[in-house]
């Protein structure tokens, strides 16, 4: 398996902009997870998904993030209108039941 | 907060020394997970403790947990350079199937 794909690997934009964040998930994993990463916050959990349906989105920061899971291999994390304070890396993970995480390698996120 | 939280944040050895990382929470768990993460990479699962298990190794690494302190530990015996990481405890909460990770404790394995 290719574990966790996620695009792009960087993106630079303006602030303003609407930035898509893409997941691929493991197949045949249930759960999906979308993380953000800080040197001031750490990894904070933004969402999850079990079975394409959101669980928890309490992490999300505001409503200019939504995040979407059409099917079991394919999710996205879309923020409109970014801001400079979203510039992080974004990862996506996922999981079978109760087990480990795997994580994509992430997305490097710098709003300007 | 239900996060875990490393100590200490960062720790500097010479390699083939032992490394030591504790990770403490504040609610009861069913499982404890570490993590590695290698500098611009996403995490890497380590080992799994579940609330009733006291202690676990695999290879170089060794896992202990006390759930009556709430806290648990991660040994590397005779670290390498290619140890140098940040390494993440990440706990359940009781609360399903997310994990909640601590801020991660920085190991430089100086050769």
């Amino acid at each position: 398996d290719a574990g966790v794909i996620q695009s792009p690997r960087h993106e630079v934009t303006e602030m303003g902009q609407e930035v898509t964040l893409r997941c691929k998930p493991i197949s045949g994993h249930d759960y999906l997870f979308w993380y953000r990463q800080t040197m001031m916050r750490g990894l904070e959990l933004l969402i999850y998904f079990n079975n394409n349906v959101p669980i928890d989105d309490s992490g999300m920061p505001e409503d200019r993030f939504s995040a979407k899971m059409p099917n079991a291999s394919f999710s996205t994390l879309k923020i409109q209108p970014s801001e400079p304070r979203d510039s992080a890396v974004y990862f996506c993970a996922s999981q079978r039941a109760v087990s480990e995480q795997y994580f994509g390698p992430g997305t490097r996120l710098t709003v300007t | 907060s239900q996060q875990g939280e490393e100590d200490p944040q960062a720790l500097s050895i010479q390699e083939g020394e032992n490394a030591t990382m504790n990770c403490s929470y504040k609610t009861s768990i069913n499982n404890l997970q570490w993590y590695r993460q290698n500098s611009g990479r996403g995490l890497v699962h380590l080992i799994l403790i579940r609330s009733n298990e006291r202690e676990k190794h695999s290879g170089r690494l060794r896992v202990t947990l006390d759930t009556s302190k709430k806290s648990s530990s991660l040994l590397i015996t005779a670290s390498r350079a290619a140890d140098t990481a940040s390494y993440f405890c990440a706990t359940d909460a009781n609360t399903g199937n997310q994990f909640y990770f601590g801020t991660g404790t920085s190991l430089t394995v100086i050769p």
